[in-house]
């Protein structure tokens, strides 16, 4: 059965820090792999994609993911946190039962203090 | 640019009560789905569809019927409300299974 484990509920980070946000899958292929962020109230929004090729993937807002296969890995980091990325992040993957079902983790809550 | 719209955006229904959830998309997307979010458990696919005519059934399909008439509309049916019910319910649609999801803002209902 395919899943994704997000192990960090909440996180609390100071304005200017290093963020990292943990994301491991478990898929017997090659995945393709997401995270996407939610602000209060508001749908999801992609962040970045990884599909092939590089494994450093980058994405807006300053986001940048690597994926480890050695590790079954995607975590999401940014040099640099702002306020404004206070929200929810989630790393998607596709399910074992059919690329179609993208299974979601539970997220992780990101709150930024100055 | 609409992308993914969703109605209502609220709803309070009462246990047995049955309502239709409404979503379409303008993007020709042919894959869409159903999932349904509650506090710390993440996003649970609850239908999808991958074209007019095609639909199967997700992680928690149970209480749940879905449509797909057209390639636009994937409306989500609760026939029998029920307060297990109770959750966000969001839209999404891509158009390939393998490209990122667009999503509706969500319909929050809630079945006292």
């Amino acid at each position: 059965a395919q899943s994704v484990t997000q192990p960090d509920i909440h996180i609390t980070v100071s304005e200017g820090a290093s963020l990292e946000l943990r994301c491991n899958y478990s898929y017997g292929a090659t995945p393709y792999l997401f995270w996407y962020v939610q602000s209060p109230g508001q749908g999801l929004q992609l962040l970045l994609k990884y599909f092939s090729g590089d494994t450093l993937v980058q994405g807006i807002k300053g986001f940048e993911a690597e994926f480890k296969r050695s590790q079954s890995s995607f975590n999401l980091r940014k040099p640099s946190v702002h306020w404004s990325d206070a929200a929810e992040y989630f790393c998607a993957a596709p399910n074992s039962g059919g690329y179609q079902k993208v299974t979601f983790g539970t997220g992780t809550k990101l709150q930024v203090i100055p | 640019n609409a992308g993914v719209t969703q109605t209502p955006k609220f709803r309070i229904l009462k246990i047995g009560q049955s309502m239709t959830l409404q979503c379409a998309q303008d993007m020709n997307h042919n894959y869409m789905y159903w999932y349904r979010q509650d506090p710390g458990m993440g996003l649970k696919l609850i239908y999808y569809s991958v074209g007019a005519g095609i639909t199967d059934k997700g992680e928690v399909p149970n209480g749940y019927n879905v449509s797909r008439s057209t390639t636009e509309d994937f409306p989500l049916r609760l026939e029998l409300a029920a307060p297990s019910q109770t959750s966000v319910y969001f839209c999404a649609s891509n158009g390939a299974y393998n490209s990122p999801l667009h999503f509706g803002n969500g319909t929050r209902l809630t079945v006292t």
